[in-house]
C-alpha cells in the first residue's frame, strides 16, 4: 500500500540556519513526489515536485528537495530560513502505475517554526 | 488571474442534514479533485474529475457522499444525511492537463456537524 511519512509533527529552526523537513514514502511503482506549503487561513500551495531525472529538484521560495531512491526519501531543505517560512509542510507521492491512477497520498504535515 | 474558489467557507450543519459544496476550479482546467482533510492531518483523496467524467471515486468513505461535474467546469460535492465523523475540511484542487501537474487548491470548506 502507498503512504507518506513526515516523522516530525514540528521542526524548529533559527533565521538564517539550515532547515529540513523530512518525509519517507512507500509506494509499489515509480514515485512522483510533491511539496506543497500551507500558511493559515489560506490553501495549499504548491512548492516542488520530482518526476524523473536529477535527484536535487529545485522550486519555489528557495526550496529543494532531494529524491534518495535507496532511501525511499524525499527531503525539503532551505539553505538559510527565513521567518516567513513558518507554516505548515506536506509531502505527497503518487504511485506511477500507468494510467487510472490519479490518487496523491499525503503525509500528515510538519509545522516549521522559524525563530527570529 | 482567478484562484480557485469554494463556497461556503464555512458550514454549519445539523446531524441528518443534506449539505452541497460547490468549488469553481481555475478555467480551462481540465483535472479536478476533491479531498478531505481532518484537523492535524493531511489531505485525504475522495474523488477525481476529468472533464465531466469522474473517473476515479474510491475515495469516497460511504454512498452518503456524491459529487458531480455535469459541464466539465464547476463540482459540487453532496453529503446526505451528514454525521459528526464528516466534520472536516473539504478541499477542492484544479490542475490543467492528465499527467502529473501540481494541483492548485481553493482555500477549502469547513463543515461542522452538530
Amino acid at each position: 500500500a502507498q503512504s507518506v511519512a513526515q516523522p516530525e509533527d514540528q521542526v524548529n529552526v533559527a533565521e538564517g540556519n539550515p532547515l529540513t523537513v523530512k518525509c519517507t514514502y512507500s509506494v509499489s511503482g515509480n514515485p512522483y513526489l510533491f511539496w506543497y506549503v500551507q500558511y493559515p487561513n489560506r490553501g495549499l500551495q504548491f512548492l516542488l515536485k520530482y518526476i524523473t531525472g536529477d535527484n536535487l529538484v529545485k522550486g519555489s521560495y528557495g526550496f529543494e528537495a532531494e529524491f534518495n531512491k535507496s532511501q525511499t526519501s524525499f527531503h525539503l531543505k532551505k539553505p538559510s530560513a527565513l521567518v516567513s517560512d513558518s507554516a505548515l509542510y506536506f509531502c505527497a507521492v503518487r504511485d506511477f502505475r500507468g494510467r487510472g491512477n490519479y490518487q496523491l497520498i499525503w503525509g500528515a504535515g510538519t509545522k516549521l517554526i522559524i525563530k527570529p | 488571474g482567478a484562484g480557485v474558489s469554494q463556497s461556503p467557507r464555512y458550514k454549519v450543519a445539523k446531524r441528518g442534514q443534506d449539505v452541497a459544496l460547490r468549488c469553481d476550479p481555475i478555467s480551462g482546467h481540465v483535472s479536478l479533485f476533491w479531498y478531505q482533510q481532518a484537523l492535524g492531518q493531511g489531505p485525504e483523496f475522495l474523488t477525481y474529475f476529468q472533464n465531466e467524467a469522474q473517473l476515479d471515486k474510491s475515495g469516497l468513505p460511504s454512498d452518503r457522499f456524491f459529487a458531480e461535474r455535469p459541464e466539465g467546469s464547476v463540482s459540487t460535492l453532496k453529503i446526505q444525511r451528514t454525521q459528526q465523523e464528516d466534520s472536516a475540511v473539504y478541499l477542492c484542487a484544479s490542475s490543467p492537463g492528465t499527467g502529473v501537474h501540481e494541483q492548485y487548491f481553493g482555500p477549502g470548506t469547513r463543515l461542522t456537524v452538530t
